[in-house]
């Protein structure tokens, strides 16, 4: 079955940086877009970051762009999601998300439990 | 980009029906057949149960139901169960590669 596991989350200065990781296993990872979600304590979900089937081509949400970078290694079965100049507002659980189909249809399918970032002094 | 506007809470009795609104703009709901619709229970990961404005994902029951009319989703929850009680968020591309979600509603079975 399809799994998605996240690791890198903590507890991080603000101005600081910090990555993120997911491992996915149980379908062709090379083969789907993945994405990043998060979500601020109590509040709803926010989409973050995407990255195409080949690491091609990514995009970031407004709220983060210039501060993060989204990568993915197809070998090691593995997403990255580099966050930087970290705020407060950062704060959230990080999910790793694998698309429903093979493109950029933006179903959220499959996630991750999550891992969880806070930007405080 | 806004958030999706999504009452924030709705209710019902076990066996009776719910239903949640998802208001957006022309720019978003409006404007694509690319809305989907989330559950979440408390401390875990979101699960999608709607995808394409009515189309159910794998295993999720005929219970659940949506649609869409002009700005304006749906999802219609019948025949409640105990288990049906989470937060739903609603999520719509919204074109330029952006994809934005709902403000969530948390269903109460009472």
């Amino acid at each position: 079955q399809v799994q998605l596991v996240e690791s890198g989350g903590g507890v991080v200065q603000p101005g600081r940086s910090l990555r993120l990781s997911c491992v996915a296993s149980g379908f062709s990872f090379g083969s789907y877009t993945m994405y990043w979600v998060r979500q601020a304590p109590g509040q709803g979900l926010e989409w973050v970051a995407d990255i195409s089937s080949d690491g091609m081509i990514t995009h970031q949400s407004d709220s983060v762009k210039g501060r993060v970078t989204v990568s993915r290694d197809n070998s090691k079965r593995s997403l990255y999601l580099q966050l930087n100049s970290l705020r407060p507002e950062d704060t959230a659980v990080y999910y790793c998300v694998r698309d429903l189909r093979g493109g950029y249809s933006h179903v959220y399918a499959y996630w991750g439990q999550g891992t969880e970032v806070t930007a405080s002094s | 980009q806004s958030a999706l506007t999504q009452p924030p809470s709705a209710s019902g009795s076990p066996g009776q029906s719910v239903t949640i609104s998802c208001t957006g703009t022309s720019s978003d709901v409006g404007g694509y057949n690319f809305v989907s619709w989330y559950q979440q229970h408390p401390g875990k990961a979101p699960t999608l149960i709607i995808y394409d404005v009515r189309e159910r994902a794998s295993g999720v029951p005929d219970r659940f139901s949506a649609s869409k009319s002009g700005n304006t989703a749906s999802l219609t929850v019948s025949g409640l169960q105990p288990e049906d009680e989470a937060d739903y968020f609603c999520s719509s591309y919204a074109g330029n590669n952006n994809n934005v979600f709902g403000t969530g509603t948390k269903v109460t079975v009472l």
